[in-house]
């Protein structure tokens, strides 16, 4: 059965203390992931497509890259307007993961 | 350009009750889903519409769910009786394409918030 987890659950940082978020997944070929940001009251938001293992992509303080057996988001510097859920899914399903809740402490 | 829209954004019924939400897609999107997010969780995928027909819809609880989408535009999501495990945002999205031609990424709605007592 197709699984995406995410971790950690929760992460709190310091303004300008760089981390990274994980999603692991277990897909038969998988056909792409996606990264969503997610505020609270509102839908997501649509972040990176990421299809082939070694794939970089990067949006302001974000980059998300991808293997063969999981994804990373990583937060460079963050600020608290980076503050929100984000949530990995990957596209032979549209099968999401719970997400990562990231507050950011000024 | 126009997002996806929603309504209505809050709805509280009681339960055995009947219910419906609509969509508006991006204009020009043929693909259109629904998905069902409970509170701490990540949205799960109820129906795929490909234009007018349904593509997807492993995930619905036929007995109660339904979905339409007439004119390969507007889409409504019913609830017939609902139940207390109900309870949850039911988000609307669309994309250009479907799945694997490139133009699959999903623009989401705001959602409606669904409460059964």
């Amino acid at each position: 059965e197709d699984q995406v987890t995410q971790s950690p659950e929760a992460l709190r940082l310091q303004e300008g203390e760089s981390s990274s978020l994980n999603c692991s997944y277990t897909v038969s070929g998988l056909r792409g992931l996606f990264w969503y940001r997610q505020d609270p009251g509102k839908g997501p938001e649509f972040l990176f497509t990421l299809y082939s293992a070694g794939e970089e992509k990067e949006k302001e303080r974000l980059k998300a890259t991808l293997t063969k057996k999981e994804s990373f988001l990583h937060i460079t510097a963050p600020k608290p307007e980076d503050s929100a859920t984000y949530l990995c899914a990957v596209l032979n399903q549209f099968y999401f993961g719970t997400g990562t809740s990231l507050t950011v402490i000024p | 350009e126009a997002g996806v829209a929603q309504s209505p954004r809050y709805k509280i019924i009681e339960k055995r009750q009947s219910v419906a939400f609509w969509c508006n897609p991006i204009s020009g999107h043929a693909t259109l889903y629904w998905y069902q997010q409970i509170l701490g969780q990540g949205p799960k995928l109820l129906i795929q519409f490909q234009n007018n027909g349904v593509v997807d819809d492993s995930q619905l609880p036929k007995d109660r769910f339904s979905a339409e989408r007439l004119k390969g535009v507007d889409s409504t999501l019913k609830i017939q009786p609902a139940k207390l495990e109900d309870s949850a945002v039911y988000l609307c999205a669309s994309s250009l394409g479907p799945p694997g031609g490139g133009q699959e990424t999903q623009y989401f709605g705001p959602g409606t918030r669904l409460l059964v007592l």
